[in-house]
């Protein structure tokens, strides 16, 4: 089975700044890879797929990259609106999500 | 519009079942693969089942392996997740997802279900 590990669990982070959150495969998985953002109590969203690929109506500040065992999801101007929880997901083999990582106003 | 309508879900005790539907709209069902999704409470996502268009193929993780069975009626365009033997454990609200892309099995999802949520206590 392939794992997926996010780095951090929890970030603080004020209305501006840019954010990186991390994701590890245990294999390579290409850039069979995407990433949600989840909010409380609401269904996870697409934002990314493709490892870089945005998703129709995704705005563009959020953005991806990455391939084989190691990707990133950027923000690169936190808006109030972007206070939740991501999960990046790799679908190589199966599918699973990382564990979360929640965006913490600062 | 895609909308994709989840219910079922409720309290039920250890050992028991359930059945969980998602009703399915505005897209071409029967050419979809379909997943179901669980998230236990405070806990992240875990695929839980899948299964193709035609319904020749079904997935499943090792953690519901043999007591879940997915199945969907395309005339309905609806999806059923059957849950036997059911353990606190399973407790999670379940989403029914659809893929973003047509055929294979490499696929992100591209829209969920709101959600049931399925409480496994005595």
């Amino acid at each position: 089975d392939i794992q997926m590990t996010q780095s951090p669990s929890t970030l603080s982070a004020s209305v501006g700044d840019r954010v990186t959150i991390t994701c590890r495969a245990s294999q390579s998985i290409g850039s069979w890879l995407a990433w949600y953002q989840q909010k409380p109590g609401k269904a996870p969203k697409l934002l990314i797929f493709a490892a870089s690929s945005l998703e129709s109506g995704v705005p563009s500040r959020f953005s991806g990259s990455g391939s084989g065992t190691e990707f990133t999801l950027t923000i690169s101007s936190l808006q109030p609106d972007d206070f939740a929880s991501y999960y990046c997901q790799q679908y190589n083999s199966y599918w699973t999500f990382g564990q979360g990582t929640k965006v913490e106003i600062k | 519009e895609v909308q994709l309508l989840d219910s079922g879900g409720g309290l039920v005790q250890p050992g028991g079942s359930l059945r969980l539907s998602c009703a399915a709209s505005g897209f071409t069902f029967s050419i979809y693969a379909m997943s179901w999704v669980r998230q236990a409470p405070g806990k992240g996502l875990e695929w839980v089942s899948g299964i193709s268009g035609r319904s020749d193929t079904t997935h499943y993780a090792d953690s519901v392996k043999g007591r879940f069975t997915m199945s969907r009626d395309n005339p309905k365009n609806t999806l059923y997740l059957h849950m036997n033997s059911l353990r606190a454990e399973d407790t999670a609200v379940y989403y029914c997802a659809k893929p973003g892309v047509v055929g294979g099995t490499m696929y992100y999802f591209d829209s969920w279900g709101q959600g049931t949520l399925v409480t496994v206590s005595s």
